[in-house]
């Protein structure tokens, strides 16, 4: 049981770029979601997904774009990169409804764009 | 939507000394109340967690209270150590759906 596995670590992007970052749990949790972390302004949410083949936009959506084609994987794809969107990003994944657990984080990605 | 406030920013405290972290929610559909821990370059991990049909929870130098009417939970942590120092999160759920506080930096001084 892996948790959460989020991949890369790190991440230097030129921009203008296009990349993917992975996320994948193993709980078959419903509720999937990605946020942004950057100095001073906590957890912000991106994108989220409350099962296969439904999202929605959280607080900071433009320039991000999500899919969840299974339980398992919630990918987070930056479409252009820009300045903007260097920052610590988590995936993060919970059970949903009336017994909500605690939620359960990825390692972290920590993107420089350049 | 949910909106979650969190007090104070930073929190710097002697070495044995309680700190207090107090956070409001706005959605009175929350009804989960979990707070974490992260410390510099980690993830963040739960500490402790309250559900809605409970008033407090201890769990040794960590305690959260939950005030249902006014909104309001607390994180209590006493006789800090120096390995407490992280910043702290608040979080409230409803449904799936989690909103993070904006963090709470706490010091612990020796």
């Amino acid at each position: 049981n892996a948790g959460v596995t989020q991949t890369p670590k790190f991440q230097v992007l030129k921009t203008g770029q296009s990349m993917t970052l992975q996320c994948a749990q193993d709980m078959n949790h419903e509720y999937m979601s990605w946020y942004r972390q950057d100095p001073g302004m906590g957890l912000r949410l991106i994108h989220y997904s409350v099962g296969a083949g439904i999202t929605d936009q959280g607080e900071v959506p433009n320039g991000y774009n999500v899919s969840r084609s299974t339980t398992e994987d919630f990918p987070l794809r930056l479409l252009s990169a820009a300045p903007s969107q260097t920052s610590v990003y988590f995936c993060a994944s919970s059970s949903s409804g009336t017994d909500n657990t605690e939620a359960f984080f990825g390692q972290g990605t920590r993107l420089t764009v350049v | 939507g949910e909106n979650v406030e969190q007090h104070p920013s930073t929190l710097s405290v002697q070495e044995g000394d309680s700190a207090v972290i107090k956070c409001t929610y706005s959605d009175s559909a929350s009804n989960y109340f979990p707070w974490y821990k992260q410390e510099l370059g980690k993830r963040p991990q739960l500490i402790i967690d309250i559900r809605s049909n409970v008033g407090e929870k201890k769990d040794q130098r960590i305690a959260v209270t939950l005030n249902k009417t006014a909104k309001h939970f607390s994180l209590h942590i006493t006789e800090t150590q120096p390995e407490d120092s992280a910043v702290y999160f608040c979080a409230a759920n409803g449904w799936g759906k989690f909103q993070f506080g904006a963090g709470t930096q706490v010091v612990v001084t020796p």
